[in-house]
């Protein structure tokens, strides 16, 4: 199966600050990836699909980038209601796969 | 919108099977592939398995010898059973709709889960 590993695990940040989370998948999955955010005690939300479109009704200051096996999210000016767990997921291969998770924290 | 929504116990002895059920409300369950996942409390995402309009369906390699998917389209429900449990299986069981755009597939909209605990 192929392995898709987030990083930081965790990371502190404050109100404004502009953060970067990235995946990497142990093999080429194209542009395969989307990204969800989930906060606590509720289903994940999709916000970005394959790789960089964001999804009908995400704020604008999500983005995402990247193909191949190095992929980022980017929040560009973090809000209160940003403070999340953030995972990414392949569906190169059928065998659909998410990553470990990234929990985004208030500093 | 299309809402999904979860039913089934919430408890499950071990050894035996679990069963859940989507109910798909807000559209027609035709024309696309609806997924289960799970999460582990305090842990990440698990894909286990999906199912087409039409039947078909795909598993976890990792899950594929204890788990049925199913589909009835008259009812816009599918369902999952897991059997042979263990506490390993206690998770927030989620059901999905894959939407795709090529050949890449995305989960939106999702359930709001619901908690499965294996316990005796």
């Amino acid at each position: 199966d192929i392995q898709m590993t987030q990083s930081p695990s965790s990371l502190s940040a404050s109100v404004g600050d502009r953060v970067t989370i990235t995946c990497r998948a142990s093999q080429t999955i194209n542009s395969y990836l989307n990204w969800y955010q989930q906060k606590p005690g509720k289903a994940p939300k999709l916000l970005i699909f394959a790789a960089s479109s964001l999804q009908s009704g995400v704020p604008s200051r999500f983005s995402g980038s990247g193909s191949g096996t190095d992929f980022t999210l980017t929040i560009s000016s973090l809000q209160p209601e940003d403070f999340a767990t953030y995972y990414c997921q392949q569906s190169y291969s059928k065998e659909y796969t998410f990553g470990q998770g990234t929990e985004l924290e208030i500093k | 919108q299309v809402r999904l929504q979860e039913s089934g116990p919430g408890l499950v002895k071990p050894s035996e099977t679990l069963s859940l059920t989507c109910t798909v409300s807000g559209g027609s369950i035709t024309s696309y592939y609806w997924s289960w996942i799970r999460q582990p409390p305090g842990k990440g995402l698990e894909w286990i398995a999906d199912i087409y309009s039409n039947g078909s369906p795909y598993y976890n390699p990792s899950l594929k010898s204890r788990v049925i998917i199913s589909i009835d389209t008259s009812k816009n429900q599918f369902s999952l059973r897991l059997s042979s449990v263990t506490a390993a299986d206690t998770a927030v069981y989620y059901c999905a709709r894959e939407s795709r755009d090529g050949y890449n597939y995305w989960f939106d909209p999702w359930g709001q889960g619901t908690l499965v605990t294996v316990s005796s």
